[in-house]
């Protein structure tokens, strides 16, 4: 089954800590994107890249990086100059960007908890 | 600024009633519009999309309408099913994907 996976589903952090979300996709995409989701509010995203080796900030990517070194891995690193890390990470794929009638997909998300 | 509004939180309907769902936004460059049903502590599922060229799409029983000069999205769900009762995005597409807030879908049987 071709799909998004995420994980861990739950993570908790110490303040100060950097951490790594992992996600994988086997849906063999080019574009991959990372949102965030609090509550009360939209998806807002982070990152995202539309192809290996390539990738560009979204609305919100102060404290956050990523990196592309493969097509199918798009990790997301939380580091300690991230204001508010205590949210919902959701990573997507679509086939290409901008592609006709090209949904994004998602994975089961993150919830990453840093006290 | 938030360019896809989804003004209502949430909504109640009857099982096998209509269900509307509405969304508004402002930038006459989208291109490509969705919709997507999530439960909690869970990715959001794509449900339907239109393009922007069209004006209505049909899904066996969901159904997008696009209003371009009103700048309005709708999804309609016919017959409700107390399955459906999630929480729904619509989206937007300039370039990047644009996310309006939601509305929390309750069916009641």
């Amino acid at each position: 089954d071709g799909g998004i996976t995420q994980s861990p589903k739950y993570l908790f952090r110490k303040e100060g800590q950097n951490v790594t979300l992992s996600c994988e996709q086997n849906l063999n995409h080019d574009a991959m994107y990372w949102y965030r989701q609090d509550p009360g509010q939209g998806l807002r995203l982070i990152y995202y890249s539309q192809i290996v080796n390539d990738f560009q900030k979204g609305d919100i990517a102060e404290g956050y990086s990523v990196s592309r070194e493969k097509k199918e891995s798009f990790p997301l690193t939380v580091t300690s100059a991230q204001k508010n890390p205590t949210a919902f990470y959701l990573c997507a794929s679509s086939i290409r960007w901008g592609a006709y009638n090209s949904p994004l997909h998602f994975g089961n998300g993150t919830r990453l908890t840093v006290t | 600024d938030q360019q896809v509004k989804q003004n209502s939180p949430s909504l109640s309907v009857q099982e096998g009633r209509i269900s509307i769902l509405n969304c508004d936004y402002t930038n006459s460059m989208f291109d490509y519009f969705l919709w997507y049903k999530k439960y909690p502590a869970e990715g959001p599922t794509f449900l339907i999309s239109i393009s922007s060229i069209k004006d209505k799409n049909e899904d066996g029983r969901f159904t997008v309408f696009l209003n371009k000069s009103a700048k309005h999205l709708s999804l309609h769900i016919v017959p409700s099913q107390p399955g459906d009762s999630a929480v729904y995005f619509c989206a937007a597409r300039a370039g990047q994907f644009y996310f309006g807030t939601g509305t929390s879908l309750t069916v009641i049987p």
